[in-house]
């Protein structure tokens, strides 16, 4: 079964910048999109990222997708963070049956 | 712009039927270009999709493998809404369920990314 590994938890402080993970189990991370979303409590998920590297228009340029084939993983960097970031991540991909996949999820902590 | 509305009961006993409704506005259900999906998060499975149900001339479904045995997706045109059956459910389909449709990679795929979603419902397995 094809798995998405992410961090439970990540850091970091207002202004600064942080990258989560999302760690492909098998095959080649690069042979599917991958999508991000960010939730916050009570809420349903939003995209942030689509296709890689996309951001849905009203997401800010502040959010940046990229994949690195060396590591089999594909990474979401928020850029001058704010406190409304704080936040659940998750990524998405699909497996061989393109059934969607996704992470555990990472919860983002600015502080 | 597409907008989901969900329905459904919260309570569900043990080895009964779990049925939830999707209400869709702003496209239509019987669309060429999108799909319509069942997604469910808990704190032990995290999120976890569950399938889909889309219109190509014909009607196509696609089920997670974990719950193939159990479950039913299903387009109702004259109400553009698709709805959820998970039957013989048990205190570990405890979840929050949520219906989403499929915006596709590439005209036609019924695969891509989620967007929107609804609003949830919170379903509890419990005698």
């Amino acid at each position: 079964n094809f798995m998405l590994t992410q961090p439970h938890s990540v850091s970091e402080s207002p202004g600064k910048t942080v990258t989560i993970s999302c760690t492909g189990s098998s095959g080649s991370i690069a042979s599917n999109y991958v999508q991000w979303y960010q939730q916050r409590p009570g809420s349903a998920p939003t995209t942030v990222i689509y296709e890689d590297n996309q951001r849905p228009s009203g997401v800010p340029d502040r959010f940046s997708g990229s994949i690195d084939s060396s590591s089999n993983s594909a990474s979401l960097t928020i850029s001058g963070l704010k406190t409304e970031d704080e936040a659940d991540y998750y990524c998405q991909s699909y497996d061989s049956s393109n059934h969607a996949v996704f992470g555990g999820g990472t919860q983002l902590t600015v502080l | 712009q597409v907008q989901l509305q969900q329905s459904g009961p919260g309570l569900v006993k043990p080895s009964q039927t779990l049925s939830l409704t999707c209400a869709i506005s702003g496209d239509s259900v019987s669309s060429n270009s999108a799909a319509w999906n069942w997604i469910r998060q808990s704190p032990s499975r995290g999120l976890e999709w569950l399938g889909r149900t889309y219109y190509r001339s014909k009607w196509y479904n696609d089920y997670a493998v974990s719950v193939k045995s159990r479950i039913t997706i299903n387009p109702d045109t004259s109400k553009n809404q698709f709805s959820l059956q998970l039957n013989s459910v048990t205190p570990e389909d405890t979840a929050v369920y949520y219906c989403a449709v499929t915006v596709p990679h590439l005209s036609g795929e019924p695969f891509g990314w989620f967007d929107p979603w609804g609003q949830g419902t919170l379903v509890t397995v419990s005698s």
